[in-house]
């Protein structure tokens, strides 16, 4: 089984602050993660993934995420937040195993950056 | 390049009439596809999804289907809406090489009066 969690249901931020979004999955393989941006009546967009390689990924618009495995993590980062960063994001996994390539998504966090 | 299409934008439905949304993608072939539907703008939950004509995997039992007629068409239907079909209903893609990410469409937004 696979699941994700994303523990903070909103995160708030100054604009120009650094910004980050956890994320925390469990697999029984080995795990592709998945960041992804949704603003208001809009679908997901992708903004980058970790497969293999490399521990810091990153992605869209500035973004980066560090995978990290030993806590099981795949905290979202910025080094500056921008108000128009606000949106929910929402963290995947899959299973490498999974023949399905189904995907398990956290139940989002919103982020709100203040001018 | 790749797109995805999803309509109509917004549907407003009496409880026990039918439903019909439908999924295109364009730019690629044999593609996987999936119907996610997403309650309170929150978490999503993968209602079906298919790796071809025809093939299609149910992940949670409800009066909800799914079809596939053709390769890059993805169909969700319903022959009776209940209250708690409301919801925000989004179609995904995802190549069928690789460990590609799923690419959304921009969602249905289905209220039941």
């Amino acid at each position: 089984a696979q699941s994700v969690a994303q523990p903070e249901d909103q995160v708030n931020v100054a604009e120009g602050n650094p910004l980050t979004v956890k994320c925390t999955y469990s697999v029984s393989g080995n795990p592709y993660l998945f960041w992804y941006v949704q603003y208001p009546n809009r679908g997901l967009q992708f903004l980058l993934k970790y497969i293999t390689g490399d521990n810091l990924v990153k992605g869209s618009y500035g973004f980066e995420a560090e995978f990290n495995k030993s806590q099981t993590s795949f905290h979202l980062k910025k080094p500056s937040a921008l108000v128009s960063d606000s949106a929910l994001y929402f963290c995947a996994v899959r299973d490498g195993g999974n023949a399905g390539n189904m995907l398990t998504f956290g139940g989002g966090t919103r982020l709100m950056v203040k001018p | 390049s790749q797109t995805i299409h999803q309509w109509p934008a917004t549907l407003v439905q009496p409880v026990g009439s039918p439903l019909s949304l439908e999924c295109t993608v364009e730019g690629t072939s044999n593609p996987n596809l999936y119907w996610y539907r997403q309650a309170a703008g929150r978490g999503l939950q993968l209602l079906f999804y298919s790796v071809g004509i025809g093939q299609i995997s149910s992940e949670v039992p409800q009066n909800l289907s799914a079809s596939r007629p053709q390769d890059r068409q993805f169909i969700l239907s319903s022959k009776k809406l209940l209250l708690s079909d409301s919801g925000f209903y989004l179609c995904a893609w995802r190549s069928d090489r690789g460990n590609q990410p799923q690419h959304f469409g921009d969602g249905t937004r289905l209220s039941i009066l």
